[in-house]
């Protein structure tokens, strides 16, 4: 099937370590990903995207990482804060149905210790 | 303020009442989005419009949901006879034609149906 999904659905880290969220896709045909940063009773914010014909993009203290091969994408958090604190989702588009919205994933909580 | 704007924030309704949600997006973009998120869960496609024109609706939840853009502007998506199912997080969003799907959202109507 479809999917966008992520491995761990919680993540605990101090504060200033880096931190790893990971995110698996099944569908070959998806050519652009975007991680999403949503606090509570907020909306998603747009933290990074990358497209396919890419293997990393780093942005300020995010980096995005792309591997096509075994279709799994994860964002790092340099130097974590505690404002990172938050539920963070892996959204895929896929041109092949020709619709042109993003699929989200279930979103992993990431969880600062201070 | 030149984010995504919905209104209201938080709606209680009964059961079998009709809703409406009302979302004004970025004012240059020309595609709205409409995503319902429930706990825990990333948010889930609903429909989207391109200026005034539908362009995806087989999404829809079923044909007691329905959405307008009837000037290209602001957006409303109605409910009608609410069942406490429908309790959920609207996320409205706007992205410009060619961004690849960057989509930025509004901070959505939670829906409340008693």
């Amino acid at each position: 099937g479809e999917s966008v999904g992520l491995h761990l659905p919680t993540l605990s880290v101090q504060e200033g370590d880096n931190s790893i969220i990971n995110c698996a896709y099944s569908n070959s045909a998806s050519d652009y990903f975007i991680w999403y940063k949503q606090e509570s009773g907020k909306g998603p914010q747009f933290i990074i995207d990358i497209r396919s014909n890419m293997d990393k993009r780093q942005g300020q203290r995010v980096t995005v990482l792309l591997n096509k091969t075994v279709k799994h994408l994860s964002l790092q958090i340099a130097a974590t804060q505690p404002g990172d604190s938050a539920v963070y989702f892996c959204a895929e588009n896929r041109m092949d149905t020709g619709r042109r919205a993003l699929t989200f994933g279930s979103g992993t909580r990431l969880q600062v210790q201070p | 303020d030149t984010g995504v704007s919905q209104n209201p924030r938080h709606k209680i309704t009964k059961r079998g009442q009709n809703v409406t949600f009302r979302c004004d997006p970025i004012s240059e973009h020309n595609r709205l989005y409409w995503y319902r998120q429930t706990l825990g869960q990333g948010p889930e496609f609903l429909t989207y419009f391109q200026n005034e024109a539908q362009l995806e609706k087989s999404r829809l939840l079923s044909d007691r949901f329905s959405a307008e853009r009837p000037k290209g502007s602001f957006s409303t998506l109605e409910i009608q006879r609410t069942e406490q199912g429908d309790s959920a997080m609207y996320l409205c969003a706007s992205s410009l034609l060619d961004s690849n799907e960057k989509l930025f959202f509004g901070s959505g109507t939670q829906l409340s149906v008693l």
